[in-house]
């Protein structure tokens, strides 16, 4: 059982530049989420999405866009890339019964030149 | 809104002290509670959780209680490990915002031999 894939490990940017962070999950999970974590900040909440079709901002979501067309996949994109945007992000997903804590992937550090 | 608040750390401890990590919350009703752990170079995993007032969760010899009265959830262990040596972050789900978790900062925990 993989859990919670995510891909690339680690990405250079520069600025003005765009990418997609990808995400995938194998455990039938209706509930994705999408954090930054950033030095001594914590996580924070980009987009969230509780299933196929349907996403919402979170706390921080300018400068990024996300897509839930599949179960399994929850990619995050980067339009313009700045240095702002330099950060490990997380991917993590649920599911929508009981309260068994949230999955993470190992994450992704990018940073933006 | 949801926030945590955790003690700042870094938290230096020896081989086989006691260790304990504050935590306190705000929230609107009733929310589930969780400690997540993050060795070095990975994604978060879960370490124990609590769903309502008085519950212990535990784990790997860490606990933590519950406490509505004082809107706590402090993470405990007797005899810390070398191994322990990880971030620790509390975090909250639910009161108004069932979907998403709030995280507290993290504390970094480092145990010396």
């Amino acid at each position: 059982n993989a859990g919670v894939t995510q891909t690339p490990k680690f990405r250079i940017l520069k600025i003005g530049q765009s990418m997609t962070l990808q995400c995938t999950q194998d455990m039938n999970h209706n509930y994705m989420y999408w954090y930054r974590q950033d030095p001594g900040m914590g996580l924070k909440l980009i987009y969230y999405s509780v299933g196929a079709g349907i996403t919402d901002k979170g706390e921080v979501p300018n400068g990024y866009n996300v897509s839930r067309s599949t179960t399994e996949d929850f990619p995050l994109r980067l339009e313009l890339a700045a240095p702002s945007q330099t950060s490990v992000y997380f991917c993590a997903s649920r599911t929508g019964t009981g309260d068994r804590g949230y999955t993470f992937g190992s994450g992704t550090r990018l940073t933006v030149v | 809104g949801n926030s945590v608040t955790q003690m700042e750390g870094p938290v230096t401890l020896s081989e086989e002290a006691f260790l304990t990590i504050n935590c306190t919350y705000t929230a609107t009703g009733y929310p589930s509670l969780f400690w997540y752990v993050q060795y070095p170079g990975e994604g978060l995993q879960l370490l124990l959780k609590a769903t309502k007032a008085d519950d212990k969760g535990s784990n790997k010899g860490f606990e933590a209680t519950y406490r509505k009265e004082t809107t706590s959830f402090h993470l405990e262990k007797g005899s810390v490990q070398v191994s322990d040596s990880a971030v620790y972050f509390c975090a909250l789900r639910g009161g108004g915002s069932n979907y998403k978790l709030t995280f507290g900062k993290g504390t970094l925990l480092t145990v010396n031999p």
